[in-house]
């Protein structure tokens, strides 16, 4: 019974290079989010994905970032070309059905050297 | 834009005292509103919510209260206890699913 699982915990990159976080939704749910939290910010909605298909994704920055939630595998948020800007905590969120309560991961937490 | 906020950030309340965090929001589209709670390192934890058809929802100490003309709802915690010291994220999401966040109250609960 596991809910929503989140790896790497903890990932440092260094400027320039790629971050791949991973999110499995609760077994049954296909609606992902991600979340983003800045140091001493709260969350800040990035994208909403169903299987194959994003449906919002109004709070990702416009370059460098994307999300995907395939038909077999974990959701996947893909950060190219880090800064240090980037680095913060980065939930995803799982729901059965859209407007369902939402079910957090423990998150990843990005440090960009 | 932010749709959801959360002008306390911080709380302190003594043992056994009510703790009172509340919420407003300027979107009139939200029609669910939950509340979370974060320890340190770890996710958001699913507390409590409310649909916009009712004005109120207890669960155990937690009750979430929902002034739909003022745009504002609140949690109260009866009795508080050292255990509820966290922050705590007020969320809101409309028919489209999307969910905006507080930027979150912490919550001190002393002995």
């Amino acid at each position: 019974n596991a809910g929503v699982m989140q790896n790497p915990r903890h990932l440092v990159r260094r400027r320039g290079q790629e971050a791949r976080l991973r999110c499995s939704p609760v077994k049954g749910h296909s609606h992902v989010y991600w979340y983003r939290q800045l140091p001493e910010e709260g969350l800040k909605f990035m994208v909403y994905l169903q299987k194959e298909n994003i449906i919002d994704e109004s709070g990702m920055p416009k370059e460098r970032f994307s999300a995907e939630f395939p038909k077999e595998g974990p959701s996947i948020l893909r950060i190219q070309q880090v800064v240090r800007g980037d680095s913060a905590a980065y939930f995803c969120a799982s729901s059965s059905t859209g407007g369902e309560t939402q079910y957090f991961g423990p998150g990843t937490r990005l440090l960009v050297l | 834009d932010q749709q959801v906020k959360q002008n306390s950030p911080s709380l302190s309340v003594q043992e056994g005292r009510i703790s009172i965090l509340n919420c407003d929001y300027t979107n009139s589209m939200f029609d669910y509103f939950l509340w979370y709670k974060k320890y340190p390192a770890e996710g958001p934890t699913f507390l409590i919510s409310i649909s916009s058809i009712k004005d109120k929802n207890e669960d155990g100490r937690f009750t979430v209260f929902l002034n739909k003309s003022a745009k504002h709802l609140s949690l109260h915690i009866v009795p508080s206890q050292p255990g509820d010291s966290a922050v705590y994220f007020c969320a809101a999401s409309a028919y489209n699913n999307d969910m905006r966040f507080g930027a979150g109250t912490r919550l001190t609960v002393k002995p």
